[in-house]
């Protein structure tokens, strides 16, 4: 079935790059999304991709896309505290386009 | 807009009671989604509706979970009886027609004793 797999925790320094990875067993999604969620909040969209492109880049954000390897990262220039966070990978469904599969969430701690 | 509003924001029950969790989508929006977070879980989808009308709900845990979506304005999800592993969040989220991005809602964290 479809699974979807990120590492739990992440630690960097302010002013230092992110770089959280996903990894996705359908090969057949249509899109791959990146969620952030703050405390005591609901999920935002932060970006998504579309399967045919390898990279989008928007503003301080980066996702790489490696189908081969069904692998997925997001990348987060000039970490800040405000950028501390739970962040989750999705893929679309394979048989409903509007039906996401979330990863378990990776919790990103920034240190002044 | 307001965004998708759910209410209550924090409900504390005893176990056997009856809960009701509601939910109003972003105005024309015609997807509604109902997911629960746990520690343990994670995020899972229980229910989804397209044009108010159910499409998957393989999601929801057992019997003593329904949901209903009336009018395109307004869902509820409704717990009977609870039991306290259904303690966690729920979540409602909405999107546009032929849209990707899904927009949730802060949320209802249900704490059954």
């Amino acid at each position: 079935g479809e699974d979807v797999e990120q590492s739990l925790f992440l630690s960097v320094r302010e002013g230092d790059s992110s770089v959280i990875n996903c990894t996705y067993t359908d090969s057949s999604s249509t899109y791959l999304y990146w969620y952030k969620q703050e405390p005591g909040a609901g999920l935002q969209l932060l970006t998504y991709i579309f399967s045919n492109m390898d990279m989008k880049q928007d503003q301080r954000l980066t996702v790489l896309l490696n189908k081969k390897d069904k692998h997925l990262s997001l990348r987060i220039a000039d970490t800040q505290t405000g950028d501390s966070a739970i962040y989750f990978c999705a893929e679309s469904s394979q048989t409903i386009t509007d039906k996401l599969i979330f990863g378990t969430g990776t919790r990103l701690q920034v240190f002044p | 807009d307001a965004g998708v509003i759910q209410s209550p924001r924090h409900e504390v029950t005893e176990m056997g009671q009856e809960v009701t969790l509601r939910c109003k989508p972003i105005s024309g929006h015609n997807s509604l989604f109902w997911y629960r977070q746990t520690m343990m879980r994670g995020l899972e989808l229980l229910i989804y509706f397209n044009n108010n009308v159910p499409i998957d709900d393989s999601g929801m845990p057992e019997d003593r979970f329904s949901a209903k979506m009336p009018n395109a304005s307004f869902s509820t999800l409704k717990i009977q009886p609870s039991e306290p592993r259904d303690s966690a969040v729920y979540f409602c989220a909405s999107s546009q027609p032929s849209r990707v991005t899904q927009y949730f809602g802060p949320g209802t964290r249900l704490t059954v004793l």
